[in-house]
C-alpha cells in the first residue's frame, strides 16, 4: 500500500533553516510528481511546491519562492524540502503528497492529491 | 491566482440529512482538474472527489461532485456520523493549486 512518512520537522528560530524529508514505498516514486502542502494551526490547506515525476522541474507558490526547495532522490524514494530564511507564518504541519493522474478515453484528470502522509509539524518561534 | 471560495463556512446538519457544499472560483477552472478534500481533526486530508465528479478508491457513493466553469458542488446524500468533517475544494490553473478556505460540517 502507498505510504508517505515525514519527518525532519521541529521548532526553529525565525532566520534558520530547516530540512524536511519524506520517505515514499508502496508505489513507483519515480512515475510520480510529489508536493509539499501545509496547513497552519487551526487554518487551512496552503500549497507549497511540487516536483516533476524526473525533477525536471518546480514550482513554488509566491509566498515561499527564493526561500524554499524542493528535491528528490528517486533512487531513495525521498521527497525533500530546505527551508531557509524561515519565518514565524511559516509555522504549520508540512503534509508530502502524491499527485494523482487518471486518464479514461480522451480525458486526462490529474492535478489532485491522491495520497497523503501524516504530516510533520514545523514550529518558527524565538 | 483564482481564489476559491467555499460556502456556507460552517454546515449544521443531522445524520441522515442531505449536505450540500459550495465552491466557486474567481475565474472559470478545468473541470478536470478540480477536486474535493475530507479532513478530520489530527489528520491528513483525504481524496474524495477528483475531475470534479469521480469518486476516488473506496470513497462511498453517498459522496457526489457536480459543476463546471466557476461553480461547484460537493453533495452527501445521507449523512453518517463520520462524514462530520472539514471539507475542501482544490483546483490547478498556471502552475499553481489553491484550495478554498473549508467548509466544517458539524452534527446539529
Amino acid at each position: 500500500q502507498v505510504q508517505l512518512v515525514e519527518s525532519g520537522g521541529g521548532v526553529v528560530q525565525p532566520g534558520r533553516s530547516l530540512r524536511l524529508s519524506c520517505a515514499a514505498s508502496g508505489f513507483t516514486f519515480s512515475s510520480f510528481g510529489m508536493h509539499w502542502v501545509r496547513q497552519a494551526p487551526g487554518k487551512g490547506l496552503e500549497w507549497v511546491a511540487v516536483i516533476l515525476y524526473d525533477g525536471s522541474n518546480e514550482y513554488y507558490a509566491d509566498s515561499v519562492k527564493g526561500r524554499f526547495t524542493i528535491s528528490r532522490d528517486n533512487s531513495k524514494n525521498t521527497l525533500s524540502l530546505q527551508m531557509n530564511s524561515l519565518r514565524a507564518e511559516d509555522t504549520s504541519v508540512y503534509y508530502c503528497a502524491r499527485e494523482g493522474a487518471y486518464c479514461s478515453g480522451d480525458t486526462c484528470y490529474r492535478y489532485y492529491f491522491d495520497y497523503w502522509g501524516q504530516g510533520t509539524l514545523v514550529t518558527v518561534s524565538s | 491566482e483564482i481564489v476559491l471560495t467555499q460556502s456556507p463556512g460552517t454546515l449544521s446538519l443531522s445524520p441522515g440529512e442531505r449536505a450540500s457544499l459550495s465552491c466557486r472560483a474567481s475565474q472559470s477552472v478545468s473541470s478536470s482538474y478540480f477536486a474535493w478534500y475530507q479532513q478530520k481533526p489530527g489528520q491528513a486530508p483525504r481524496l474524495l472527489i477528483y475531475g470534479a465528479s469521480s469518486r476516488a478508491t473506496g470513497i462511498p457513493d453517498r459522496f457526489s461532485g457536480s459543476g463546471s466553469g466557476t461553480d461547484f458542488t460537493l453533495t452527501i446524500s445521507r449523512l453518517e456520523p463520520e462524514d462530520f468533517a472539514v471539507y475542501y475544494c482544490q483546483q490547478y490553473g498556471s502552475s499553481r493549486y489553491t484550495f478554498g478556505q473549508g467548509t466544517k460540517l458539524e452534527i446539529k
